[in-house]
């Protein structure tokens, strides 16, 4: 299994760009890097997904360096309402191994005014 | 959109009941999951379905059963509970992705359990 590692929290003003790095250094080679956001009281919502190289969105990207080793999450001009707690997900489903789905911990974003 | 209902928000029960959490997706979704959430420990698969009546145990299946017939709803079962099972409870379905791509997750709201 691919076991991720993030920052317990992180801090940022409102208008900073934030970037939230992941690492998965035994990620496997048909696994997948998904990240989810998740509000109190809420399931997580995802944001963004990628193999290799660069993803973007209407709402973030995704960096990822050519050994997969990590991955990088970038989010442009944060509000207050981006505070958070944003998951770094690694894996690929195949027939029946849910398993394969390891969550991280969490990183607890919180944008100061 | 695609909706996952959990039918509990928050249950309280006491130690050795039969607890039943009732998930319903209503999209037609194969895979549905069943995560609990603690301070500090994320996201733990407790068991996982892909067809009907069919499913496979996460990483945490201990104290838990599931039961899946028919394809919108998946429930988790806590045959006797316990005290360390007070957590949240979140059901997730699986969005279709492209080949070989782990697809998006669409969670319910959670049910907050307390078993005294």
């Amino acid at each position: 299994l691919a076991k991720t590692t993030q920052p317990i929290s992180m801090d940022s003003y409102e208008g900073q760009e934030v970037n939230i790095t992941c690492s998965h250094n035994n990620i496997a080679t048909n696994d997948y890097i998904t990240w989810y956001q998740q509000f109190p009281s809420q399931g997580p919502r995802f944001i963004i997904q990628g193999y290799k190289t660069k993803v973007t969105n209407e709402v973030a990207s995704l960096f990822i360096p050519a050994d997969r080793k990590s991955s990088t999450l970038s989010l442009p001009r944060v509000s207050l309402s981006d505070t958070a707690v944003y998951y770094c997900l690694v894996g690929r489903i195949s027939s029946g191994s849910a398993r394969q789905l390891t969550f991280g911990s969490g990183t607890q974003l919180t944008v100061l005014p | 959109d695609v909706k996952v209902t959990q039918s509990s928000r928050y249950l309280v029960k006491r130690t050795g009941e039969k607890v039943f959490l009732e998930c319903v997706q209503d999209m037609d979704h194969e895979n549905m999951f069943w995560y609990r959430q603690d301070p500090g420990l994320g996201l733990r698969l407790i068991y996982f379905s892909y067809d009907v009546k069919m499913k496979e145990k996460g990483d945490i299946p201990e104290g838990y059963s599931v039961s899946r017939e028919k394809k919108e709803r998946f429930s988790l079962i806590l045959e006797s509970a316990s005290t360390n099972q007070t957590s949240m409870y979140l059901c997730a379905t699986l969005g279709l992705a492209e080949t070989g791509a782990t697809g998006e997750l669409f969670f319910g709201e959670g049910s907050r359990l307390t078993v005294l």
